[in-house]
């Protein structure tokens, strides 16, 4: 495996279930990121990890939860989410102290989630 | 707080012809750094092209530039002899040059079809 890779691609699940996205990246690099991609709108930034330690948490409801167990691996853990939480969430990754703002961010391919 | 627009939902182009994307932001910073993201139906977001603001010069890469106007806070992205291959949304971002700065902006995009 090459890149950002996350699985699965494709997510259905009911509002009362408990599900887990997970990103692995094999590029080396210390910053990993989650995504919320909806039809027609920017992304939004949900989550940032920089060297293992979460670094931001944009006012992200609690029913997503991030863990990231080492640079190479990041999860989102769901629990009781609604439909309007249906997206394509996106993981990316990049290199650098401190975040560096110049380096190109590495996406992975999304997983598509559906909530019924 | 930093806002990045795209006025375009959908352009089209002929094949081998020339195609440019528009993007627009809106921040109160002097240094930041803007990109050009494709994002093809695969869904992979892949870097097309990266603009320093301290930098004058536009930045090109192959059929790819960008015409960045600091002043009328503009980065547009230029395809020049498209092919069928860059049929694709694109995302036009922006990211603070402040270090640890966390967070990318993203416009909504633009899906750009290539006739044959």
């Amino acid at each position: 495996e090459t890149g950002v890779t996350q699985t699965p691609r494709h997510l259905v699940m009911g509002m009362t279930n408990k599900k887990s996205l997970k990103c692995e990246q094999h590029l080396g690099h210390n910053a990993m990121y989650w995504y919320k991609q909806s039809a027609k709108k920017p992304l939004e930034l949900m989550f940032v990890y920089s060297l293992e330690e979460r670094v931001e948490n944009n006012s992200v409801p609690s029913r997503f939860s991030p863990e990231c167990p080492n640079s190479s691996h990041l999860f989102l853990h769901l629990h009781t989410l609604q439909p309007e939480d249906s997206a394509l969430y996106l993981c990316a990754s990049s290199q650098g102290e401190l975040l560096a703002p110049y380096n190109e961010q590495f996406f992975g391919p999304g997983t598509r989630l559906t909530v019924l | 707080a930093q806002t990045v627009t795209q006025s375009q939902p959908e352009m089209s182009v002929q094949e081998a012809e020339t195609v440019t994307l528009s993007c627009t932001y809106d921040t109160s910073e002097s240094d930041y750094y803007l990109f050009w993201y494709k994002q093809p139906p695969s869904r992979q977001m892949i870097l097309v092209i990266r603009q320093e603001a301290y930098k004058q010069q536009n930045a090109t890469e192959n059929r790819f530039s960008v015409n960045f106007q600091k002043a009328a806070k503009s980065f547009s992205l230029k395809i020049s002899d498209s092919q069928l291959g860059d049929a694709a949304m694109y995302f036009c971002a922006y990211r603070s040059a402040l270090w640890g700065n966390n967070d990318m902006r993203f416009g909504a995009g633009t899906r750009l079809t290539v006739k044959p």
